[in-house]
């Protein structure tokens, strides 16, 4: 089974910090990894996704992740963060199967909190 | 493009009674997956449904059920509410259901059980 942890459920950084929020997987085939942002009272907006292409994936909002296999993680970073930065970040891994369809396994989410 | 919508945006119930949500997908798409979001389970995998079958199931029991329509909009019922079924339920659509496809969100039914 495939399955993601996220290493803090709590990330403080300062406005134009450097924002890293940590992702191991574990999978026993080539995963698909995706990085979701949700707002209060809102859906999961999907920032970035990675499926084999390039193992460095630039998103939206100025994000970015790097797919590191050796060390199973798929990190995610911004250089400066800015104050509507401040969400809950989800890091999932699709498990998909042409007859049994997908289902996404998400860790356990990290709030992230911009301090000014 | 309009997005997912899911309706109630908000639902109040009392144990024993049931309830059905509904999930409408970005035209087009096929596959429609609802996940159960807890603060203390996180977001977990209901089921996931494509061109009306269901493809998918997640460890929930039987109480929790779901079917989609022709049009791929989609139901999910919860029968003998409990009180651990209070939590933000999501719908999601994408075009084939495949991990290629970006899966999008909408804004969720919130299910409170008194």
């Amino acid at each position: 089974a495939q399955s993601v942890t996220q290493l803090g459920s709590h990330v403080s950084v300062s406005e134009g910090a450097l924002v890293l929020l940590r992702c191991n997987y574990s999978s026993s085939v080539p995963p698909y990894l995706f990085w979701y942002v949700q707002y209060p009272n809102q859906g999961l907006q999907l920032l970035l996704k990675y499926t084999s292409a390039a193992t460095l994936v630039k998103g939206i909002n100025g994000f970015e992740a790097e797919f590191k296999k050796s060390e199973t993680s798929f990190h995610l970073t911004k250089p400066s963060a800015h104050m509507s930065d401040a969400a809950e970040y989800f890091c999932a891994v699709s498990d998909f199967r042409e007859t049994s369809g997908s289902r996404l396994t998400f860790g356990e989410g990290t709030q992230l909190t911009v301090n000014p | 493009k309009a997005g997912v919508t899911q309706t109630p945006r908000y639902l109040i119930k009392t144990r024993g009674q049931q309830v059905t949500l509904s999930c409408s997908p970005i035209s087009g798409h096929r596959s429609v997956s609802w996940y159960q979001q807890t603060p203390g389970q996180g977001l977990q995998f209901l089921f996931e449904y494509f061109s009306e079958t269901q493809r998918n199931k997640g460890n929930f029991p039987g109480r929790f059920s779901g079917r989609q329509f022709s049009n791929s909009r989609s139901e999910m019922n919860v029968s003998t509410l409990e009180l651990g079924d209070s939590a933000l339920y999501l719908c999601a659509s994408s075009l084939d259901g495949s991990s290629f496809y970006e899966q999008f969100f909408g804004p969720g039914t919130r299910l409170t059980v008194l």
